[in-house]
């Protein structure tokens, strides 16, 4: 069965660092790009970042460039978002997600990520 | 990067159709068939009911149906159902690597 979990949400203060994982098991996880989409308060949706199954190619949304990093590990089926300099605006529920082309068919059930001072 | 406009709710009867638009521009929506609808239950994650514009993976019933004209993807229910009161969003792959959602609609079956 195809599985995505995300684990390492939880309360941080502004300006402080938080690394999201996300396992993935069911699936040849190789072969897949992987997303983090996050929902905020207010319940909209918003790409954050991909990596494609290369592991070279990766982009992000506007408001997180230059602050988060994704990454992937092969070898453990996880991939990662390290998130730095968080923000207020930063708060939200976290999901990581695969796609084979432009559309997200798997989905986890989302960690949720509350900055705050 | 601005996000894709929906109503911000739509309603209907049991066995009615409904239609859900998501307008962008021809730099999402109007220049590529990658338009996806995603179904949310609350407390739930999304799941994806259409894919490239009209396509239902495996399992998604029939009544659900997607189409595209300009700039303007939609997402009818047809045969509407208790079943179906939940959220939907759209998402459209953009140039540069990029993917909009849409702002989200809320459907309610009366």
């Amino acid at each position: 069965q195809e599985r995505m979990v995300e684990s390492g949400g939880g309360v941080v203060r502004p300006g402080r660092s938080l690394r999201l994982s996300c396992a993935a098991s069911g699936f040849t996880f190789s072969r897949y790009g992987l997303h983090w989409v996050r929902q905020t308060p207010g319940k909209r949706l918003e790409w954050v970042a991909v990596i494609w199954s290369n592991g070279i190619n990766k982009y992000y949304g506007d408001s997180v460039k230059g602050r988060f990093t994704i990454s992937r590990d092969n070898s453990r089926n996880t991939f990662y978002l390290q998130m730095n300099s968080l923000r207020a605006e930063d708060t939200a529920i976290y999901y990581c997600t695969r796609a084979l082309s432009s559309y997200h068919d798997c989905w986890g059930q989302g960690t949720l990520v509350t900055v705050s001072s | 990067q601005s996000a894709l406009t929906q109503p911000a709710s739509v309603s209907g009867s049991p066995g009615q159709a409904i239609t859900i638009p998501c307008v962008g521009t021809n730099s999402d929506i109007g220049g590529y068939n990658f338009v996806s609808w995603y179904q949310q239950h609350p407390g739930k994650a999304p799941k994806l009911i259409i894919y490239e514009v009209t396509n239902r993976p495996s399992g998604v019933p029939d009544r659900f149906s997607g189409s595209k004209s300009g700039n303007t993807a939609s997402l009818t229910v047809s045969g509407l159902q208790a079943e179906d009161e939940a959220d939907y969003y759209c998402s459209s792959f953009t140039g540069g690597n990029i993917e909009l959602f849409g702002t989200g609609t809320k459907v309610t079956v009366l």
